[in-house]
């Protein structure tokens, strides 16, 4: 599976949109692109994942780059309990170990 | 939502004990998960499993053993408990083809 690269921290004003990078250039074409967020001593929680499109859920958007080598993970309100670790995993279907990096750990301020 | 339990939440245990941490999942899915994570720090597998009587282990070495008689189960025992043995243990389950990795809440385990 693709090595993804994350920045270790970002902080967002509440109310405004959190953009968090993921770098994942050595992708293959059937690698997804998964999305979790961990809040403190949770277990972590599925956000979002896609392949090559544009994706949307209740819960962020997920803008994945024409070559596939990069994607952005998008709260368009980010509130104070949107503060948590966010990890970006790629993995294809077939494969059964989804591997876990140090993630971006996520603080939005009043 | 998925349907992904583990008990117990929290366990403080004295040194030696045998113990037994388990997870069950309601959703048929076939790949189980085992991982452990420190305060702060990554999550690392411990061990998966892809089906019924099939366990592999993981990146990082456990003295922690699996079993997966049952689809909906995947016990993880310590015969004798020891301080380093202290950490949160989490159990995941995923499906078929795409699907994602779904958690459960973690047991949080203190050694003393």
């Amino acid at each position: 599976d693709a090595k993804t690269t994350q920045p270790p921290s970002m902080d967002c004003a509440e109310g405004r949109a959190a953009n968090l990078p993921c770098n994942h250039s050595t992708i293959s074409g059937n690698e997804y692109v998964y999305w979790y967020r961990q809040i403190h001593s949770q277990g972590p929680q599925y956000i979002i994942h896609g392949l090559k499109n544009n994706e949307t859920n209740e819960m962020a958007s997920l803008i994945i780059t024409e070559d596939r080598k990069s994607s952005t993970l998008i709260l368009p309100h980010a509130t104070l309990r949107d503060t948590a670790v966010y990890y970006c995993i790629a993995l294809s279907g077939g494969s059964y170990i989804p591997t876990f990096g140090r993630g971006t750990s996520l603080i939005v301020h009043p | 939502e998925a349907d992904i339990y583990q008990t117990p939440r929290y366990l403080v245990i004295g040194t030696g004990k045998k113990i037994t941490l388990e997870c069950s999942q309601t959703m048929g899915h076939d790949k189980m998960y085992w991982y452990q994570q420190d305060p702060g720090m990554e999550l690392h597998l411990i061990h998966y499993s892809y089906g019924v009587n099939s366990t592999e282990k993981g990146d990082l070495s456990s003295e922690s053993t699996v079993s997966r008689i049952r689809t909906e189960h995947f016990p993880l025992t310590l015969e004798s408990a020891r301080p380093s043995h202290t950490s949160q243990y989490l159990c995941a389950s995923r499906g078929q083809n795409n699907q994602p990795q779904h958690f459960g809440d973690g047991t949080r385990l203190s050694i003393l």
